[in-house]
């Protein structure tokens, strides 16, 4: 199985500073890679698939990069509603996994 | 919009079977473009993916290996849902559970999610 490893577990923002959180497979998943974000007592949300491409309606402050093993997930300009969990999903193959994710907190 | 709405018993007995249905609305459980899938969460697993079925000219199914001696997913045209069942469940089974579809290999619409527990 591929591993997902997150880092950070957890980081404190304030409203308008930037956020990245990586993501690292343990084997290569070329850009078979998703961001999702969860709030408490919801379903995880796509923002962005292929690692890069943004799902419809995400906010472009939403950004990611990488191929290969190594990924990032970057809000600009936090806001209060980005204030959230998020996991990294490798498609590459079965069994599909996630990552363990990154709780963004307000500082 | 696809909406998923789950339902089922949230508590199950140690060594039944847990069951819950996925109804789809805003699209067909036999699209031959989308896979549907169960996932659960846990404090101490994390999201996991538990398996999937999909039609291409006939139906297909994937299960975690982890799961594959317990798990069924059962899709129903009639009433386009589909369910999960788990056999022999143990405490350790006690998650959120959530349907989801797949399109294009990324989970792009989920159920609200239900807590299952496993107790007696």
């Amino acid at each position: 199985d591929i591993q997902m490893t997150q880092s950070p577990s957890s980081v404190s923002g304030s409203v308008g500073d930037r956020v990245t959180i990586t993501c690292r497979a343990s084997q290569d998943i070329s850009s078979w890679l998703a961001w999702y974000q969860q709030k408490p007592g919801k379903a995880p949300k796509l923002l962005l698939y292929g690692a890069s491409t943004l799902q419809s309606g995400v906010p472009s402050r939403f950004s990611g990069r990488g191929s290969g093993t190594d990924f990032t997930l970057t809000i600009n300009s936090l806001q209060s509603e980005d204030f959230a969990t998020y996991y990294c999903q490798q498609a590459d193959s079965f069994p599909l996994t996630f990552g363990g994710g990154t709780k963004v907190e307000i500082k | 919009q696809v909406q998923l709405q789950q339902s089922g018993p949230g508590l199950v007995k140690p060594s039944q079977t847990l069951s819950l249905t996925c109804a789809i609305s805003g699209d067909s459980v036999s699209s031959n473009s989308a896979a549907w899938n169960w996932i659960r969460q846990s404090p101490s697993r994390g999201l996991e993916w538990l398996g999937r079925t999909y039609y291409d000219s006939k139906w297909y199914f994937n299960y975690a290996e982890f799961v594959k001696s317990r798990i069924t997913i059962n899709p129903d045209t009639s009433k386009n849902h589909f369910s999960l069942q788990l056999k022999s469940v143990t405490p350790e089974d006690t998650a959120v559970y959530y349907c989801a579809k797949v399109t294009a290999s990324w989970f792009d619409s989920w159920g609200q999610g239900f807590l299952v527990t496993v107790s007696s």
